[in-house]
């Protein structure tokens, strides 16, 4: 149980398009996803808390124009980036929330998607 | 407000060594600590937790304690293998504003040689 999937696994875009990221959650419903970003060897950077049926909150430094991020169900979210560049090129990872009691504190993490940016 | 520190790597160990890696924390309240591990070009697959002081948690003969005199939940294997390699995370999560998000640690590298 509480599977995470990310589709795709691996994109390569030009300069100046825009890719979209889905997040699903398999088997539970999730209020609750996050979003966030890995650099080569580095941790990860939280990006944005996306939550079902409202606007997500961004950390500070996050260009919300530029990472686009829609929960429009209880079981899907999506990063979109927007006009990318070779410098959003990196690894974005999602996480699901089973929103039931006693799971609240604990994430479930997507597979990942490598964007790379020509 | 809240910090994981994790010792820097990369660790590189021989087959059937002994492995510690160290996470101490800094957070309000009561946490819940976690490790996960990556496996190269992969996203994060649970190891194992803990939710409350003194538990001790397990997974795959890795173990970790939850320290709060210590602030501390060092992960420890008693032997390593080759498919061990793959960067290790400590992390925290609490209530904080309301949301439970994560604090990772930087991360470390396990290598481990035949």
């Amino acid at each position: 149980g509480a599977v995470v999937s990310q589709h795709p696994s691996r994109v390569i875009c030009k300069s100046g398009t825009s890719v979209k990221i889905e997040c699903r959650s398999l088997d539970f419903q999730a209020t609750t996803m996050f979003w966030y970003r890995q650099f080569p060897k580095q941790s990860l950077m939280l990006m944005a808390t996306s939550n079902e049926g409202s606007k997500a909150t961004y950390e500070q430094g996050v260009e919300k124009d530029k990472f686009l991020i829609n929960h429009a169900s209880l079981t899907l979210s999506t990063l979109t980036v927007t006009s990318a560049h070779p410098e959003d090129s990196s690894f974005y990872i999602c996480s699901a929330r089973e929103e039931k009691a006693g799971r609240l504190n604990e994430q479930f993490f997507g597979p990942g998607t490598r964007l790379t940016v020509l | 407000g809240n910090s994981v520190t994790q010792m820097e790597g990369p660790v590189t160990l021989s087959e059937e060594a002994f492995l510690t890696i160290n996470c101490t924390y800094t957070a309000t309240g009561y946490p819940s600590l976690f490790w996960y591990v990556q496996y190269p070009g992969e996203g994060l697959q649970l190891l194992l937790k803990a939710t409350k002081a003194d538990d001790k948690g397990s997974n795959k003969g890795f173990e970790a304690t939850y320290r709060k005199e210590t602030t501390s939940f060092h992960l420890e294997k008693g032997s390593v293998q080759v498919s061990d390699s793959a960067v290790y995370f400590c992390a925290l999560t609490s209530r904080g504003s309301g949301t439970y998000k994560y604090i990772f640690g930087t991360g470390t590298r396990l290598k481990v040689l035949a």
